[in-house]
């Protein structure tokens, strides 16, 4: 199994351009979740899945857009980049909703906003 | 409301010596706790958890943690550092909210750094 995955591993947006980053992931799981992670501020949960047509707003959803239309992918949509947007973002699975669950993450795309 | 703390974004340790990485918590039930590591360019990976029974819980790589209750610590430790073991760890709770998804609350991480 590759797990989850992720592309592109880095880019760099303009001001006001769009970008959609991937996620996949092989493991069949239901629930899915896009987190941003910035120095020194641990992970910020943006978007969640809890399976293919559902979606809902985490903790920082603004600027971000996700869709869900099978259980394999969960892409990430920002439209409009700003500079305020520059961070590394983590696609995560989880089998069950259960506390006691293990999030299996995705190496992580970089970008940066200039 | 849930909460993490780590103390120290950076600890530096030498190889061979102990390792003790702080995290304290807060929570209005019962804790779910748990230890991810992230190695330099890439994702989380689990190092261990804590949900319920044994409060000493052992993970991968030597890696253990002890949940103290009286003092809602969570700290993680290993007897002998190794080189390896360079990266930067995350202390997290989890919860689960009126969504029906897994909340999870992350620590903002603490740098080890292993000196030959």
């Amino acid at each position: 199994n590759a797990g989850v995955t992720q592309t592109p591993k880095f880019r760099i947006l303009k001001i006001g351009q769009s970008m959609t980053l991937q996620c996949a992931q092989d493991m069949n799981h239901n629930y899915m979740y896009w987190y941003r992670q910035d120095p020194g501020m641990g992970l910020k949960l943006i978007y969640y899945s809890v399976g293919a047509g559902i979606t809902d707003k985490g903790e920082v959803p603004n600027g971000y857009n996700v869709s869900r239309s099978t259980t394999e992918d969960f892409p990430l949509r920002l439209e409009l980049a700003a500079p305020s947007q520059t961070s590394v973002y983590f696609c995560a699975s989880s089998l069950t909703s259960g506390r006691a669950n293990e999030q299996f993450f995705g190496p992580g795309t970089r970008l940066t906003v200039l | 409301a849930q909460s993490v703390t780590q103390l120290g974004s950076h600890v530096s340790v030498s190889e061979g010596a102990l390792v003790l990485l702080r995290c304290n918590y807060s929570s209005s039930v019962p804790p779910y706790l748990f230890w991810y590591v992230q190695y330099p360019n890439q994702g989380l990976q689990l190092l261990l958890k804590y949900t319920t029974g044994a409060t000493l819980v052992k993970g991968i790589n030597g890696f253990e943690a002890e949940f103290k209750k009286s003092e809602t610590s969570f700290h993680l430790t290993k007897p002998s550092a190794h080189m390896s073991d360079a990266a930067e760890y995350f202390c997290a709770v989890s919860d689960k909210e009126s969504g029906g998804y897994q909340k999870v609350t992350f620590g903002t991480g603490t740098k080890l750094q292993v000196i030959p």
